[in-house]
């Protein structure tokens, strides 16, 4: 059990429609990060935010956008959205001064 | 840019067989790395942090141990129940903490 919920856990959408993932962290976990994992793949960096700012982003476009909020839980938006985008998406968590981030169990888009 | 290559891909093993997993990096300065074990559907579930070379780590029927270049991930007597991905990912000492992973070592351990 690491704390960190999100939702929901699974999510149909049509192409070029947006959609909203939610996550809610553990008090004191105040960096959150998003990844992007395709079927068969590793998880992919898409931006991470700390004290409720970005903090550094991977090789995703602007469609991809974020939150953090004061109580610790985080949004990520993906607007116009692409067939491609079909994955399960983790949000992971990380205490003041630790390394080890923490993963929710996911959300599975898919797009059709 | 930091790479992480796992191998084997794949792994059966039979109940006992002990077996090592494999993963080479290579990064701009190495804060961390870490093994992750990911269960079909889920999010990954925290193993392991290596910091320097030479260090080790266990946790029941699970070693990792970490080179300058790569790391292991030693599987001892494995049950059925240690079936699962392992996931390797390293963080870079420069910028913010994100992790940059492999694809997995899926391992299948048949009764």
């Amino acid at each position: 059990e690491t704390g960190v919920t999100q939702s929901p856990t699974h999510l149909i959408k049509t192409r070029g429609q947006q959609v909203t993932l939610r996550c809610s962290s553990q008090s004191g976990h105040n960096t959150v990060s998003w990844y992007q994992q395709a079927l068969g793949q590793g998880p992919q960096f898409i931006f991470q935010y700390y004290r409720e700012e970005e903090n550094g982003r991977g090789n995703f476009p602007p469609r991809f956008s974020g939150l953090q909020f004061p109580n610790y839980s985080s949004e990520l938006n993906v607007n116009a959205l692409e067939l491609d985008d079909s994955a399960l998406y983790l949000c992971a968590s990380s205490p003041v001064g630790v390394a080890e981030a923490f993963f929710g169990q996911g959300t599975r888009l898919t797009v059709v | 840019e930091d790479q992480v290559t796992q191998s084997p891909e794949a792994l059966r093993l039979q109940e006992g067989e002990s077996s090592s997993l494999n993963c080479s990096y290579t990064v701009s300065g190495l804060r961390g790395l870490f093994w992750y074990r990911q269960d079909p559907g889920k999010g990954p579930e925290f193993l392991f942090t290596l910091y320097s070379a030479g260090e080790e780590k266990e946790k029941e029927r699970l070693k990792a141990t970490l080179t300058k270049k790569e790391s292991f991930l030693h599987i001892t007597a494995p049950k059925p129940e240690d079936s699962a991905t392992y996931l390797c990912a390293v963080q870079p000492i420069y910028g913010n903490n994100r992790l940059a992973f492999g694809k997995g070592n899926q391992v299948v351990v048949i009764p």
